[in-house]
This record gives C-alpha cells, structure tokens and sequence, in this order.
C-alpha cells in the first residue's frame, strides 16, 4: 500500500527554470492538495483539488499551476523558478476533507539557486 | 473564517515528564481538529482527531487531547515523554470546507 508518492525527494534548479513535481495515491482519495513548508511557518496551501478535472487556488497560489486529469495524479508545476520558492512541498490527499484526515507524501525538497 | 494558534514554536522536556502542546482554534462553525506529528525528513502523520464525538480524543503512541469549547482549545497531552516522541507537531482546524487550516508547529524537544 504506497499511498501518496512524490517524486523528485530533492531538486536543485536554477532561477528562471521550469519543473514539475509528480504526485500520485493509489487510495481513489478524490480531495488532493499540494502545500509547501517553510520553518517556522507551518503549512500553506497551494492548490487543492476536489475531484479530477476541478482544482481552485489556496493561500498562495503565485507562480504555480496544477492539473488533475485523472483521480491519481496531482502534479504541481513551477514555470519560472525563483528563489522565493526554495521550499519543501508536500503532496497529500483526503476521502473527505471534514472529517478524515489528510495523508502526506514524503515530500520534496526544492532549492532554486 | 478559521484559525488556529499554537503557542510556543519549541517545547523542552525531560524524558518521562508530562508533555502539554498548546493549540487554540478559532471557527464560526462547530470545528473539526486534527493534530499531526513530523519525524525529520517525513510527511505528517495523524495523531489523533476530534469530530465532534467524545471531547477527550485518544491517540497514537499515547497521546491524547481535549475539545474544550469554552476555551477555544485543542491541547495534545502526553503523560510520560519519550526519546522517540521528538518531533514537529501541527494543530489543524477544518471548518465545513475543503481546506485544513494548520498552525505554525511545536518542535519537541526530549532530553535524557
């Protein structure tokens, strides 16, 4: 049972690059968010998703996009990379974002130099 | 609108003492509250959670925490610390959307 996997666990890239960070479940969870973590800050949603084809904008949506094309994969992209974005990204995913919790991937740690 | 505020970003006890992680929340509608737990280099994992059952929540590897509504709090409990309960842990609040709300963490520190 693998639950939600991310992919790349560490990048290193360059301003001005362009990346996607992959992130699938296999738990037919239809609720799908992508939050980064920076110290001392907590989480802070990026995007969410509440089923295949809809995703709406979180706390601090700038300078990424997402897509949900099928109920397993969420992947988050970054177009123009900053140094702004250095962060650790958690994927995570929910059957129903009320009452049940939500699972984490393990994550990706970005550093755009 | 909902928050949720932990005071203290570090904690420090001693192995074997009473672990109390603050957390308060503030919501216009009857929460939902979550406290999760990161080991280093980890995800979140669920500790426990309060929907709106019993007011007090038992959770994994001991932990436990109380729903007072008067108070506004959510505050996650441990009798006797452990080396192994060092970690970061996040209070959450969901409030009849899709979204979690989560605190800033409490890093725990357990010395010997």
């Amino acid at each position: 049972n693998a639950g939600v996997t991310q992919t790349p666990k560490f990048r290193i890239l360059k301003i001005g690059q362009s990346m996607t960070l992959q992130c699938t479940q296999d738990m037919n969870h239809n609720y799908m968010y992508w939050y980064r973590q920076d110290p001392g800050m907590g989480l802070k949603l990026i995007y969410y998703s509440v089923g295949a084809g809809i995703t709406d904008k979180g706390e601090v949506p700038n300078g990424y996009n997402v897509s949900r094309s099928t109920t397993e994969d969420f992947p988050l992209r970054l177009e123009l990379a900053a140094p702004s974005q250095t962060s650790v990204y958690f994927c995570a995913s929910s059957p129903d974002p009320l009452r049940q919790p939500q699972h984490f991937g393990d994550g990706t740690r970005l550093s755009i130099l | 609108a909902q928050s949720v505020t932990q005071l203290g970003s570090h904690v420090s006890v001693s192995e074997g003492a009473l672990v109390l992680l603050r957390c308060n929340y503030s919501s216009s509608v009857p929460p939902y509250l979550f406290w999760y737990v990161q080991y280093p280099n980890q995800g979140l994992q669920l500790l426990l959670k309060y929907t709106s059952a019993a007011t007090l929540v038992k959770g994994i590897n001991g932990f436990e925490a109380e729903f007072k509504k008067s108070e506004t709090s959510f505050h996650l409990t441990k009798p006797s610390a452990h080396m192994s309960d060092a970690a970061e842990y996040f209070c959450a609040v969901s409030g009849h959307t899709d979204k979690l709300i989560f605190g800033t963490g409490t890093r725990l520190q357990v010395f010997p």
